[in-house]
Formats: C-alpha cells, structure tokens, sequence
C-alpha cells in the first residue's frame, strides 16, 4: 500500500493552523498513524487509529479521516512542533509509511 | 518507564554480516510484538521486520527479505536483527520499536529506540 504525503514541507508562523494531507493508495479503514520526528531524534507517535490521541500529546494535535484520505491538523502551531511528520498504514504488511512533511519556521 | 536500547551498529563492508541487538525494559517484553524500522541518512523511514510476541510469527520487507532475520530472546528481553549479506543501501539508522498491543499486533509503534547506525562501504 503506498501513502502519499502533501505537502513535502510547508512554512508555517507560531499560531498558525496547519494541516497535512496523507493519501493510501487503497482502503486502509481507519488504519493510520502520525508521528513526528525532530532531528536526530526518533520519532514518537502521536495519533493512532486515524483519530486517537497517544497519551501525553498535546490537545492542539488531531487526526481525521477514513479509507483512503486522512488528515493530521495542528489547532495552533508552537514553537516545539517545527519538525518532520509521517503518516503511517498499519492495515497490512508490508508497513509503509509516507514520504513526510517537514514544517518549517516562516 | 520504558525504554528500548539498540547496539551494534558499525561501519562494514558490502557483502558482510552484522547483528544488532535492542535491550527492553520497564514493560512485559514477552508479551509484545518488536518491530525494526530503519532510515537512510536523510530519507524517510522504513519499515523492516516483525515478530510476535512469542516469536511464532514474523513479517519481512521485500528489500531484506531473505538477508535479514529478527529474532528475541524473551528470558533476555531483548530483540535481534541478524543482517546479512549487506548492501550499500542497507546503510540507515535502525530503530527497534515497540507494537502497541498486548499479545495482539497493532502494527504500529508507540516506543523507539534511539537508533543504531549501520554503514555499508567498501
């Protein structure tokens, strides 16, 4: 299953609303996962199941969607969440994730 | 809190062998499936492998599938990737990552490991 990420990398200012786009390439249900991942660092989970929050991730993180488009939205963006977001199909193996998107400082 | 630690890694030459090993702790190690996720300098991630939670079951991406194989020790808790015969572009971070799900496979991963580099260069 291929998941296409948009857009590869945005610029965003502190406040702003953002919202990432992943698309499979076949019905996934409500299988997908976001993360997020700052230099060097690994990732860590932020939404499972299309629109269920990991435990200790701010509220201003949400996920929507079903079947083949999904949506991670940042409500008002911080400082700390300029980094590289990915989405993530957890329907059937092979896993695949998408190519990810780097929000940056405007 | 839990906390997975890889080991391992290095620099090799093509065609050699490697084994990475993931030390768990703070959580029942015996009862989760294990995952290895890797990510080539400046690329994006990419799955591996998977092993259930008893070791009964495990799920290979195409471009290992053949050369890699995962492993656990669960008297141990710890996770193994054999990789052999390796390849320039085997060269990546890999990341140990833990599934979710208690004796069942959510296919996805709440923890990481911080990574371990493996280089593949003649």
């Amino acid at each position: 299953i291929q998941m296409t990420q948009s857009p590869s990398s945005l610029s965003a200012s502190v406040g702003d609303r953002v919202t990432i786009t992943c698309r499979a390439s076949q019905t996934i249900s409500k299988y997908l996962n976001w993360y997020q991942q700052k230099p060097g660092k690994a990732p860590k989970l932020l939404i499972y199941a299309a629109s269920s929050s990991q435990s200790g991730v701010p509220s201003r993180f949400s996920g929507s969607g079903s079947g083949t488009d999904f949506t991670l939205t940042i409500s008002s963006l911080q400082r700390e969440d300029f980094a590289t977001y990915y989405c993530q199909q957890s329907y059937s193996t092979p896993l695949t994730f998408g190519g990810g998107t780097k929000v940056e400082i405007k | 809190q839990v906390q997975l630690v890889e080991s391992g890694g290095g620099v090799v030459q093509p065609g050699d062998s490697l084994r990475l090993s993931c030390a768990a702790s703070g959580f029942s190690f015996s009862s989760y499936g294990m995952h290895w996720v890797r990510q080539a300098p400046g690329k994006g991630l990419e799955w591996v492998t998977f092993i259930r939670y008893d070791g009964t079951n495990k799920y290979y991406a195409d471009s290992v599938k053949g050369r890699f194989t995962i492993s656990r020790d669960n008297s141990k808790n710890t996770l193994y990737l054999q990789m052999n015969s390796l390849r320039a572009e085997d060269t990546a971070v890999y990341y140990c990552a833990k599934d979710p799900k208690w004796e069942l496979t959510g296919y996805y991963f709440d923890f990481w490991g911080q990574g371990a580099l493996v280089t593949v260069s003649s």
